[in-house]
């Protein structure tokens, strides 16, 4: 069973730049759709992009686009998300996920989310 | 402001059921499938529903999933006080090219 294990919490001041890992077990990091997802205090869960298998290209959520970058070393099945010029806003518990993302015979999209990491708590603030 | 609009909070007693609504637009619910959630305070999301109302092995029956045009509803029968936790629907946006979520919905069993 896939299993995701992310990197400890981070505090940073706020300009500076944040990357999260996450570590893939049990399967390999290329045959998986990695996607990121976030959580704000007493919010809801926030989709901020990942690797689209229905358009085979990582496609970004248009509130992070220019300052979040997903990559993938796939020798060492490991994920990463960057993300830059962090406001106090972007406080908040960054999750890892994979899932299943096409189109289905109508032009339906299935998408979901299957096998999460288990966060990572990334703090802003001077 | 979560695209996906779901009731702050849900109650009932053990045993009795519960149902829990997500409203969208003809761009996400009304057009593609739709994913529930199940969140424990502290932990990570964990996969309910899929494609409507198909549960993942391990997932009891005691919980279902349905759509009807560009509304969702999950529910949950002979609840359980371990069925305490933040529920959260998901689908993709076909205008905003983005997955959506709604705002979650506290299920408390009194």
């Amino acid at each position: 069973q896939v299993q995701l294990l992310q990197s400890g919490a981070e505090v940073k001041n706020p300009g500076a730049s944040v990357k999260v890992s996450c570590k893939v077990s049990a399967y390999m990091l290329s045959k998986l759709s990695m996607h990121w997802v976030r959580q704000t205090p007493g919010e809801g869960l926030e989709w901020m992009g990942g690797f689209d298998a229905a358009y085979g290209e990582t496609i970004y959520a248009t509130k992070f686009q220019g300052r979040v970058t997903t990559t993938e070393d796939t020798s060492t099945d490991t994920a990463y998300m960057e993300l830059s010029s962090l406001r106090s806003e972007d406080t908040a518990v960054y999750y890892c996920t994979t899932g299943v993302q096409y189109y289905d015979v109508n032009d339906s999209r299935v998408y979901w989310f299957d096998t999460w990491g288990q966060g990572t708590r990334v703090t802003v603030s001077s | 402001q979560s695209v996906l609009t779901q009731p702050p909070s849900v109650s009932a007693a053990p045993g009795q059921k519960v149902t829990i609504s997500c409203s969208g637009s003809s761009s996400n619910i009304g057009k593609n499938y739709v994913s529930w959630y199940q969140q424990v305070p502290g932990t990570a999301p964990k996969l309910l529903i899929h494609e409507n109302k198909r549960r993942p092995s391990g997932i009891p029956d005691r919980f279902s999933g349905s759509k009807s045009g560009t509304s969702a509803t999950l529910a949950i029968t002979g609840l359980q006080t371990g069925d305490e936790a933040d529920y959260y629907c998901g689908t993709w946006d076909s205008s905003l090219s983005a997955g959506v979520f709604g705002g979650g919905t506290k299920l408390t069993v009194l």
